[in-house]
């Protein structure tokens, strides 16, 4: 029951570098969601993809792209990243969009130094 | 002003506790989302109301969309319920989800 995958689960990177995190779930989920989570803030949702071939922006998409590169898989890219980048990032899917129950990965620690 | 506003932010209470976590919100909702995140970082789905009342074990939740507030309860808490709750709204016309920033439940054996 492998559910919802990232990788990796803890990266450090020098302000400037670039990374790709990745994200696959074998529910055969519709919809896949990218958050990030900061202290004293709720879950901001960065990209989200409502079906294969469709990606729309969310809360915060500046600095970060996202690839639907099939059903499964859903996948971030920070392309210079910067301290303020720095977060949890996590990794979500449902069945469709819209107010069904989300199914998270486990997430991503990310430090930009 | 959040959207989504929960309370307490922090609860720390005995093992046995009848516990009690809230959530307002202040755009009309399609649904509501009650959710947990252990300390490990993972995060669970637990209910999804959009009236009324769900149960789940000992979790209960409930919702009253006239007063635009939800609880979530707990009865006879456990140490293994120390986690973050947060809640989470679906607007109308709206998507995607909007959350709250969380509380902190520890239980003391």
């Amino acid at each position: 029951n492998a559910g919802v995958t990232q990788t990796p689960k803890f990266q450090v990177l020098k302000t400037g570098q670039s990374m790709t995190l990745q994200c696959a779930q074998d529910m055969n989920h519709n919809s896949m969601y990218w958050y990030r989570q900061d202290p004293g803030m709720g879950l901001r949702l960065i990209y989200y993809s409502a079906s294969e071939g469709t990606t729309d922006k969310g809360e915060v998409p500046n600095g970060y792209n996202v690839s639907r590169l099939n059903k499964r898989e859903f996948s971030l890219r920070l392309e210079s990243a910067a301290p303020s980048q720095t977060s949890v990032y996590f990794c979500a899917s449902s069945v469709l969009q819209g107010g069904q129950p989300q199914h998270f990965g486990d997430g991503t620690r990310l430090s930009i130094l | 002003k959040n959207e989504v506003e929960q309370s307490p932010q922090n609860l720390t209470a005995q093992e046995g506790e009848f516990i009690t976590i809230n959530c307002s919100y202040s755009v009309g909702i399609s649904a509501l989302h009650w959710l947990q995140q252990h300390p490990g970082g993972g995060i669970v789905s637990l209910f999804m109301l959009s009236s009324g009342k769900k149960k789940h074990g000992r979790l209960i939740a409930t919702i009253n969309i006239q007063e635009k507030h939800s609880s979530l309860h707990i009865t006879a808490s456990h140490p293994r319920d120390s986690a973050v709750y947060i809640c989470a709204v679906r607007r109308f016309g709206n998507e995607k989800l909007t959350f709250g920033t969380g509380t902190r439940l520890t239980i003391i054996p």
